[in-house]
C-alpha cells in the first residue's frame, strides 16, 4: 500500500523567497507522479506531472524533480509571491491504479507581502 | 464555464438521515471520480465510473452508492448518515486515456451533527 508523506506540512515565507516542499513515498514502482495545488474553497488544480521516466518537469517558476528509486520528489517554487499562498499536495500514481490518485496530506504555504 | 460543479457546496444533517450530493462536468468526458477529504486532509478515491460503469470500488461502507445516470453525471447518495461522514466530497473527471489528468470540482462540505 502507497504511503505519502509531505514535509514540512506547513511553512510561511516572504514574498520573494524561494519554497521548497518534499514529498516522500514507499512504493517506488510508480508511473507518474503528479502536484496539486488547492485553493480553500475551490477543487485540485494540477501543476506539474512527472512521468516516471523523467527526472524533472518544469512550469515557468515551478520545478518538480522525482527520484523514483528513492521514493522522494521536490517541488520548487522560485522567487514567490503571495499568489502562491495555498495547499500544495503530491500525488504519485501506481502502474495498475489506472486513475487511483494517492495523495499526501499537503503543504500549506502562506506567503507574506 | 464551470468545468466540474458539484452541489450543494455546504451540506449540514443530522446522524441517521440520507443525502445526495450530486457533481456534473461539462468536458465530454468519460471517467469520473469521488475522493473524500478527512480533517487529516488525506485525500482518498472512493469510486471511479467509465462511461457509467464502475470501475474503482475502494473499501468504502456500502451506505455510500454512486449513481451515474449519464456520461456527465455522477451522483453519490450516503445513507444513514454518520458522525464519521463528515468531510470535503471532491468530484473529477477525465478522459479515459488519460485517467490521471483529472479536474476537479470545487468541493462539498458535509457536517454531520
Amino acid at each position: 500500500k502507497q504511503e505519502v508523506t509531505q514535509i514540512p506540512a506547513a511553512l510561511s515565507v516572504p514574498e520573494g523567497e524561494n519554497l521548497v516542499l518534499n514529498c516522500s513515498f514507499t512504493d517506488s514502482a510508480i508511473y507518474n507522479l503528479q502536484w496539486f495545488r488547492q485553493d480553500p474553497g475551490k477543487g485540485l488544480t494540477s501543476l506539474l506531472l512527472i512521468q516516471s521516466s523523467q527526472r524533472e518537469q518544469t512550469s515557468g517558476r515551478l520545478n518538480a524533480s522525482l527520484d523514483k528509486s528513492s521514493g522522494r520528489s521536490t517541488l520548487y517554487i522560485a522567487a514567490s509571491q503571495p499568489g502562491d499562498s495555498a495547499t500544495y499536495l503530491c500525488a504519485p500514481a501506481g502502474p495498475d491504479s489506472w486513475g487511483k490518485l494517492q495523495f499526501g496530506a499537503g503543504t500549506q504555504v502562506v506567503v507574506t507581502p | 464555464d464551470t468545468a466540474v460543479s458539484q452541489t450543494p457546496k455546504y451540506l449540514v444533517t443530522q446522524m441517521g438521515n440520507d443525502k445526495s450530493i450530486k457533481c456534473e462536468q461539462n468536458l465530454g468526458h468519460d471517467t469520473m471520480y469521488w475522493y473524500k477529504q478527512d480533517s487529516k486532509k488525506f485525500l482518498k478515491i472512493m469510486f471511479s465510473y467509465n462511461n457509467k460503469e464502475l470501475i474503482i470500488n475502494e473499501t468504502v461502507p456500502n451506505r455510500f452508492s454512486p449513481k451515474s445516470p449519464d456520461k456527465a453525471h455522477l451522483n453519490l447518495h450516503i445513507n444513514s448518515l454518520e458522525l464519521g461522514d463528515s468531510a470535503v466530497y471532491f468530484c473529477a473527471s477525465s478522459q479515459p486515456d488519460r485517467p490521471y489528468e483529472q479536474y476537479f470540482g470545487p468541493g462539498t462540505r458535509l457536517t454531520v451533527t
